[in-house]
């Protein structure tokens, strides 16, 4: 599986938009990616994924870049419940092992 | 619906000893992984199980070892353990191993060696 690449930390005003990158420049084709975020000492919590197109859920937005090659999740609008290691995976299945790295720790300020 | 369950929550142990990790799948998963993850880096791989066979297997010594019960539950048995052990063990599932559906992680068991 590819590897991904994440600022190791990040600031956020509370009630404003939180945009975390992630560099996944070795994607292959039929690779999706994968969004986690882990708040402290909890397991990780699965957020979003998507292949090519952008993705919405209730929790976030995924805009993947038209090569592919990177991908921002967005928070729109960011609460302090939001702080957390936030993941960003490639993989062919999101059911499978799945490569963590050190994700980027986003901190939402009051 | 309950979520992933994991037994126990904490558990202390020495050096040398053995220890049993327990995990529970949401209803109707069939696939259970466990990861490893030490303080301050990612959770790591070690095992995934499928309909009772192992499917995957991280870079872990052979003091690990897991298996399914027909129930679909896993146990993670490491042995001899180390002070390097000492970490969150963390079981996720899924439906299946191939799936693009997502794994669900339960909170995990601290376990600390001493």
């Amino acid at each position: 599986d590819a590897k991904t690449t994440q600022p190791p930390s990040m600031d956020c005003a509370e009630g404003r938009a939180a945009n975390l990158p992630c560099n996944h420049s070795t994607i292959s084709g039929n690779e999706y990616v994968y969004w986690y975020r882990q708040i402290h000492s909890q397991g990780p919590q699965y957020i979003i994924h998507g292949l090519k197109n952008n993705e919405t859920n209730e929790m976030a937005s995924l805009i993947i870049t038209e090569d592919r090659k990177s991908s921002t999740l967005i928070l729109p609008h960011a609460t302090l419940r939001d702080t957390a290691v936030y993941y960003c995976i490639v993989s062919k299945t999101g059911a499978n092992n799945l490569f963590f790295g050190t994700g980027t720790r986003l901190t939402v300020i009051p | 619906d309950a979520g992933v369950t994991q037994s126990p929550t904490h558990l202390i142990k020495t050096r040398g000893q053995h220890v049993t990790l327990r995990c529970s799948p949401i209803s109707g998963h069939k696939s259970v992984s466990w990861y490893q993850q030490v303080l301050g880096q990612g959770p790591q791989f070690i095992f995934q199980y499928y309909e009772k066979e192992e499917r995957g297997r991280g870079n872990f010594p052979d003091r690990f070892s897991a298996r399914q019960f027909p129930n679909y539950s896993s146990e993670l048995n490491v042995n001899a353990l180390l002070l390097g052990d000492s970490a969150l063990y963390l079981c996720a599932s899924s439906l299946g191993p191939d799936s693009t559906d997502t794994q669900y992680f339960g909170p995990g068991t601290r376990l600390t060696v001493l």
